[in-house]
């Protein structure tokens, strides 16, 4: 099956720097990769998400890359605020159950 | 706020308690998942309804006992569970019963077992 390995575990920047969050994926057959953000408290939030007919996309001050050849897919945060302090997850879908198939999450702090 | 509403927010239930937990979505999605979440992991899926029929079961214990009565309802029936069932469970969906499609979550129920 899909195996998804994230880094960092933990991330700490300062406000206004850039994050970038990578992961990597096994199985070759996954064509779409969303990223959820989950606060404390809430569940998972879809922030932006990138098929594999796709190389980047950006929504905002959020950026999503993905090199299929390497199978890895990154996060971009610029100009990260003390609201984008959450902890992150990468996910990975073949396509053929409706299976995601996540990382095991990056927390992000955002420090003033 | 979510678009996907789960209810209790919060449940405490001894061993031997019969519950059970609700989902409520309004987007018109026809597939529905259950998740279960443990402190710092990510979410492990447990069960997928696709057009109301249950079309994953990811090998979970019988006393998880799900149910989809329509396309905007998803419940879950707890039984005798086990102090290890602690955990905040997941509801989502997504606009249709194959893969390939954004999955939506609602806030989740924390469970804790006594």
């Amino acid at each position: 099956g899909e195996n998804v390995e994230q880094h960092p575990s933990t991330l700490s920047v300062q406000e206004g720097d850039s994050a970038v969050i990578k992961c990597t994926y096994s199985d070759s057959a996954s064509n779409y990769f969303p990223w959820y953000k989950q606060e404390l408290g809430k569940g998972p939030q879809l922030i932006i998400d990138i098929r594999s007919n796709v190389g980047e996309k950006k929504d905002q001050r959020i950026a999503v890359t993905l090199n299929k050849t390497a199978k890895h897919f990154s996060l971009h945060i610029t100009e990260t605020q003390p609201e984008d302090s959450a902890v992150y997850f990468c996910a990975a879908d073949t396509g053929t159950a409706s299976k995601l198939t996540f990382g095991t999450g990056t927390r992000l702090q955002v420090t003033l | 706020d979510t678009e996907v509403t789960q209810t209790p927010k919060h449940l405490v239930m001894g061993m031997t308690n019969k519950k059970s937990l609700k989902c409520e979505q309004h987007m018109g999605h026809r597939a529905m998942y259950w998740y279960k979440q443990k402190a710092k992991k990510p979410p492990e899926l447990m069960f997928v309804y696709s057009y109301e029929k249950l079309s994953i079961n990811e090998s979970v214990p019988s006393r998880f006992s799900p149910e989809c009565p329509n396309s905007s309802l998803l419940n879950l029936h707890l039984h005798a569970l086990q102090p290890e069932d602690s955990a905040l469970y997941l509801c989502a969906s997504s606009p249709a019963g194959v893969g390939n499609q954004p999955q939506h979550f609602g806030d989740g129920t924390r469970l804790s077992i006594l």
